[in-house]
């Protein structure tokens, strides 16, 4: 799986939007992109994945650049419950993709 | 919605002790995993399933078995309790089609602390 690269940290204003980068400059042809968050001492929480389109549910929305070598994620509206670690992880869809590897990720800080 | 749950939050075991841990999934998913975290470490894959009865090793499966004796339920088994043991343990489950294994959702962890 592609190696990703995050910031260790970010700060937002509650309310404002988060925009939380990631490169993937190996990513491959099929390898999509996954962004989960762990909220302290719990378990990681799936938010959204895409492959080239920009994808958008109703917790986030995912913008991943022409060429494929980094996307955003974007908290539209952040809250101080979105205070976690981000973290921004490349798989691909067949063979050996069944495990996920999880770098450090992003602790992004929501402030009142 | 996904519901993967874990028979507990907090652990406390004596080093020796044999341990289940248990995670249920209500979504009919094929492939279940156990993982454990520590810091600086991320995500270490102990097993995972790939259907009823089928198992296969992670990265660390040493001192570690499984169960799966249920689609719905895969268990983890510390044969024999070690310190170096504790650790936050995570399961995940996903579904299985013909393009691959999809997305992993997690339970809540249970944290082991084993004395």
């Amino acid at each position: 799986d592609a190696k990703t690269t995050q910031p260790t940290s970010m700060d937002c204003a509650e309310g404002r939007a988060a925009n939380l980068p990631c490169n993937h400059s190996t990513i491959s042809g099929n390898e999509y992109v996954y962004w989960y968050r762990q909220i302290h001492s719990q378990g990681p929480q799936y938010i959204i994945h895409g492959l080239k389109n920009n994808e958008t549910n109703e917790m986030a929305s995912l913008i991943i650049t022409e060429d494929r070598k980094s996307s955003t994620l974007i908290l539209p509206h952040a809250t101080l419950r979105d205070t976690a670690v981000y973290y921004c992880i490349v798989r691909g869809s067949g063979g050996s993709n069944y495990k996920l590897t999880f770098g450090k990720g992003t602790l992004l800080t929501v402030n009142p | 919605d996904v519901k993967v749950t874990q028979s507990s939050r907090y652990l406390v075991k004596r080093t020796g002790e044999k341990v289940f841990l248990e995670c249920v999934q209500d979504m009919d998913h094929e492939n279940m995993f156990w993982y454990r975290q520590d810091p600086g470490l991320g995500l270490r894959l102990i097993y995972f399933s790939y259907d009823v009865k089928m198992k296969e090793k992670g990265d660390i499966p040493e001192g570690y078995s499984v169960s799966r004796e249920k689609k719905e339920r895969f268990s983890l088994i510390l044969e024999s309790a070690s310190t170096n043991q504790t650790s936050m343990y995570l399961c995940a489950s996903s579904l299985q089609t013909q393009r691959g294994a999809k997305t992993q959702y997690f339970g809540p962890g249970t944290r082991l602390l084993v004395l």
